[in-house]
């Protein structure tokens, strides 16, 4: 059973230019949320999506989008990159609701991530 | 979400229990409590959660003090693959699938 995929694994960028991040959930998961984790702290959310739609958003600017295809894979877009977006990005899946209870449902599932590092 | 409060470092010998604390005074009766840890350079990984009772898996067990306010996540025998950032996290179901991560516990298993 293949876990959350995410690629590329690592990718070098300057400043200004446009980043497209992709992400595979795990078997079975439905909604894909992304975290951007900067140097020496825990992951911030940025968004998350279910049946196609950002349900829930974080404290980002809008040149951070999304977008999530039927089969439920997702892509990350960052415009007009800026050095502050160095960071490792997560992608992690949790499975449809009503499984398993509030508790159970809500447990997310992370990639390795893709290090993104803007010069 | 409940804020939670976690020490930024701890040791453990190998072999040993390690105990990681975690105060949440600000619970509410519908949040959960979850444990994730992050190995230097992978991604999250899921360890446990509960509400009030105690958990155990096969990662380790969960203490939840009878008001709620604190935990104590258990690695029973600590081994070096062990080492890693431990996060407790604090969320109802009105966070939907937002998961707030503070700075965690930078946990050191030593041989």
């Amino acid at each position: 059973d293949a876990g959350v995929t995410q690629s590329p694994t690592h990718l070098i960028k300057t400043r200004g230019q446009q980043v497209t991040l992709r992400c595979s959930p795990k078997s079975g998961h439905d909604t894909v949320s992304w975290y951007q984790q900067a140097l020496g702290q825990g992951p911030q959310f940025i968004f998350q999506y279910y049946e196609e739609e950002e349900r829930q958003r974080g404290n980002f600017p809008d040149r951070f989008s999304g977008h999530q295809f039927p089969n439920y894979s997702s892509e990350l877009n960052v415009n007009a990159l800026l050095l502050g977006d160095s960071a490792l990005y997560l992608c992690a899946s949790s499975p449809p609701p009503g499984t398993g209870g509030f508790g159970s449902k809500n447990i997310q599932y992370f990639g390795a991530g893709t290090r993104l590092s803007v010069l | 979400d409940a804020k939670t409060t976690q020490p930024p470092s701890m040791d453990c010998a190998e072999g040993r229990a390690a105990n990681l604390p975690c105060n949440h005074s600000t619970i509410s009766g519908n949040e959960y409590v979850y444990w994730y840890r992050q190995i230097h350079s992978q991604g999250p990984q899921y360890i446990i959660h509960g509400l009030k009772n105690n958990e155990t898996n096969e990662m380790a067990s969960l203490i939840i003090t009878e008001d709620r306010k604190s935990s104590t996540l258990i690695l029973p025998h600590a081994t070096l693959r062990d080492t890693a950032v431990y996060y407790c996290i604090v969320r109802g179901e009105t966070s939907g699938s937002r998961l707030t991560f503070g700075e965690g516990t930078q946990l050191t298993v030593n041989p």
